[in-house]
């Protein structure tokens, strides 16, 4: 099992539509989260980061932490075109390494 | 001018050709990492330094060295280059510390798309 698990997709969103992504851990100990969106061939850039139990939002983006039952999501709302790539979660593990899941690709169709 | 740089960002080569994958820096971090992606596996760490007298291997270690030649410079070296060892690389770099624990974000360099024959 993977320490950090996601669906890789693709999944498929109408424009306007939420779009949510979920993200599982098995460390208990990872305290914070990251979301990195990657677009086709480009490097990953970071659009979220949580670390506190409950949702933070960033404009139309919300990431959401449960750490009891260990997972993170992050949900898009008013999705746009612009926001079809592949979407990265990722947990710090014992000394401060980021593991990554394998990724979901997000496809906004207009 | 980019923060995190990688050189070269293209390259085929040959199996058993030994080739060395740069990363430069203008962020002044500490902490640089070099992974690999393929497709449908996400980002799979490979080495990491967390000062220049620090190496530590990751995930996929074997069949790689590194060399941190400076706080700015990470290399990464495929000695025998196979087959399997096509991917794409990217080099990331973040800050050891600071009064938010937002310092383990990472941030990446542009990639290498190494391809091996």
């Amino acid at each position: 099992q993977k320490e950090v698990e996601q669906n890789s997709g693709p999944l498929s969103v109408p424009e306007g539509a939420i779009a949510s992504l979920n993200c599982t851990y098995s460390d208990r100990g990872s305290q914070s989260f990251f979301w990195y969106r990657q677009y086709s061939g480009k490097s990953p850039e970071l659009i979220m980061f949580i670390y506190s139990n409950g949702d933070k939002e960033d404009g139309r983006f919300t990431a959401q932490l449960n750490k009891a039952s260990q997972y993170v999501s992050l949900l898009i709302r008013d999705s746009q075109p612009s926001d079809s790539a592949t979407y990265l979660c990722a947990g710090i593990q014992g000394a401060q390494k980021l593991v990554f899941g394998q990724g979901t690709r997000l496809t906004i169709n207009p | 001018d980019a923060d995190v740089t990688q050189t070269p960002r293209n390259r085929i080569t040959k199996t058993g050709k030994r080739i060395m994958l740069e990363c430069s820096q203008t962020k002044g971090h500490d902490r640089m990492y070099w992974y690999r992606q393929d497709p449908g596996l996400g980002l799979r760490l490979i080495y990491y330094s967390f000062d220049v007298k620090d190496i530590n291997k990751g995930e996929i270690s074997d069949g790689y060295s590194v060399s941190r030649q400076a706080q700015a410079k990470f290399s990464l070296s495929l000695e025998s280059a196979i087959p399997n060892q096509t991917a794409l690389y990217f080099c990331a770099t973040s800050d050891m510390g600071g009064g938010t624990r937002r310092y383990n974000e990472q941030f990446f360099g542009p990639g290498t798309r190494l391809t091996v024959l």
